[in-house]
């Protein structure tokens, strides 16, 4: 149960666009459509924000989107706003029935 | 509005047991699949436990598999989670979150309980 692979960090400046990779295995992100990411601000508990690879809750921004090709998911942010700032996981269902995070990204808005 | 409380978090001796509460309400508890995630210290999220909405089926994490169980009181709306021999590596704040679906969406988190294993 190897976490799944995230960039440690990225930036990107208001306005732009930044994209977070997440690379898993066959067990996992490649063989479900079952990959979900969250936000958390610092102190805070995480917030959903896609799930099913690419749906989003209600309330939650269109500037995210989710997308996904073989073993890797990708998580969109468009627009970046200071708000943003944030660090971000994603999540897949396994073949075993559990999950497994991602080991996080610490986004920064320039 | 969805409501998730955890309780029992302290500091606790290396080799000890402890046991986290979280308090449901807001929604058909009896429904949703419950999990139990921790976060170490400056670290990231990792994954611990899942119970089932019946409370047939439970899942664990390599990392606790053998020392953790994850129970449920569905009349009570609550879910539990038992540490037992409990190592530093265990220190963590621990999320109780709700299951959207049964795939791991968790789209309700309580706002964590912190477990200090310490000597």
């Amino acid at each position: 149960q190897s976490a799944l692979t995230q960039p440690a960090s990225v930036s990107g400046s208001p306005g732009q666009s930044i994209t977070i990779s997440c690379t898993g295995t066959r067990s996992d992100v490649g063989g479900f459509n079952y990959v979900s990411w969250y936000q958390q601000h610092p102190g805070k508990a995480p917030k959903l924000i896609i799930y099913d690879v690419s749906n989003r809750p209600s309330g939650v921004s269109n500037r995210f989107s989710g997308s996904k090709s073989g073993n890797t998911a990708s998580l969109t942010i468009s627009g970046l706003q200071a708000e943003d700032e944030a660090d971000y996981y994603c999540s897949s269902y396994t073949s075993s029935a559990t999950s497994l995070f991602g080991g996080g990204t610490k986004l920064t808005v320039l | 509005q969805v409501q998730l409380v955890e309780s029992g978090g302290g500091v606790v001796q290396p080799g000890k047991s402890l046991r986290l509460s979280c308090a449901a309400s807001g929604f058909n508890f009896g429904s949703s699949a419950m999990h139990w995630v921790r976060q170490a210290p400056g670290k990231g999220l990792e994954w611990v436990a899942v119970i089932s909405y019946g409370g047939a089926n439970r899942y664990f994490a390599d990392s606790v598999k053998g020392r953790f169980s994850i129970s449920r009181d569905n009349s009570g709306n609550m879910v539990y989670l038992q540490m037992n021999s409990l190592t530093v590596e265990d220190t963590a704040v621990y999320y109780c979150a709700r299951d959207l679906d049964t795939y791991g969406y968790f789209d309700h988190w309580g706002q964590g309980t912190l477990v200090a294993v310490s000597s």
